[in-house]
């Protein structure tokens, strides 16, 4: 089945710094997704990339999708304590409506 | 997006009960999904809710476990049967209409002793 990998886990980062995270595919991707969960509440949705290597950008959040369709990429542009929190990527493949969903990475900002 | 809202928020249940969690929309969705999260994990989808018809379940979630409802467009609920400790776990609902984003529920967190 399809797989969506987040690696690492964990990330902490000094406020104003910047932070990426990729998210790769077992599978090509019909559309690629990212949630943001803040500690103690549920995913919220930030983004959708449809277009192979397209990027969108959400103030100091960038976002690419890759030319394969098979990986994809947050960029957060200096860093502040409101960004904490866990990132999903999730994407879906060819008909289906189900996402799956990457294990998420822990942003910590440290002050 | 959608507005929804779960019940119970959260719940502490001992063993061999069961839990019914409700999922209600503020509007007609085409999709509505249960996901399970343990702690510090990622989200695991159990089932897609079908309106009118049996759940349709993923690998590994059999519905003698996780029965599932869902009489309309605007309502789910979801029944942890004949729970253990491995059940505890944050359930969450999430629904989409049209697109394929998803929107997500706050959230019932069970706890089983």
């Amino acid at each position: 089945g399809q797989q969506v990998m987040q690696i690492p886990q964990y990330q902490h980062v000094q406020e104003g710094e910047d932070f990426t995270r990729y998210c790769n595919s077992s599978t090509t991707l019909s559309n690629t997704q990212w949630y943001k969960q803040r500690p103690g509440g549920h995913p919220v949705f930030l983004i959708q990339l449809v277009k192979s290597g397209e990027v969108k950008k959400q103030k100091r959040l960038t976002f690419q999708f890759g030319e394969a369709k098979k990986n994809s990429s947050l960029h957060i542009t200096a860093t502040q304590t409101t960004d904490v929190g866990t990132y999903f990527c999730a994407g879906n493949s060819g008909s289906a409506r189900q996402l799956t969903f990457g294990s998420g990475t822990q942003l910590t900002v440290l002050p | 997006s959608a507005v929804i809202s779960q019940k119970p928020s959260r719940d502490i249940c001992q063993r061999g009960t069961s839990l019914t969690i409700q999922c209600q929309v503020d509007s007609q969705v085409t999709m509505m999904f249960w996901y399970r999260q343990q702690p510090g994990q990622s989200l695991t989808l159990i089932a897609t809710a079908n309106q009118g018809s049996e759940a349709t379940y993923e690998s590994g979630f059999v519905i003698d476990k996780f029965p599932i409802s869902r009489p309309n467009l605007t309502f789910s609920t979801l029944t942890v049967s004949n729970m253990s400790p491995e059940d505890s776990s944050i359930y969450l609902c999430s629904v989409t209409s049209g697109a394929d984003t998803q929107y997500f529920g706050p959230g019932t967190r069970l706890t089983v002793l």
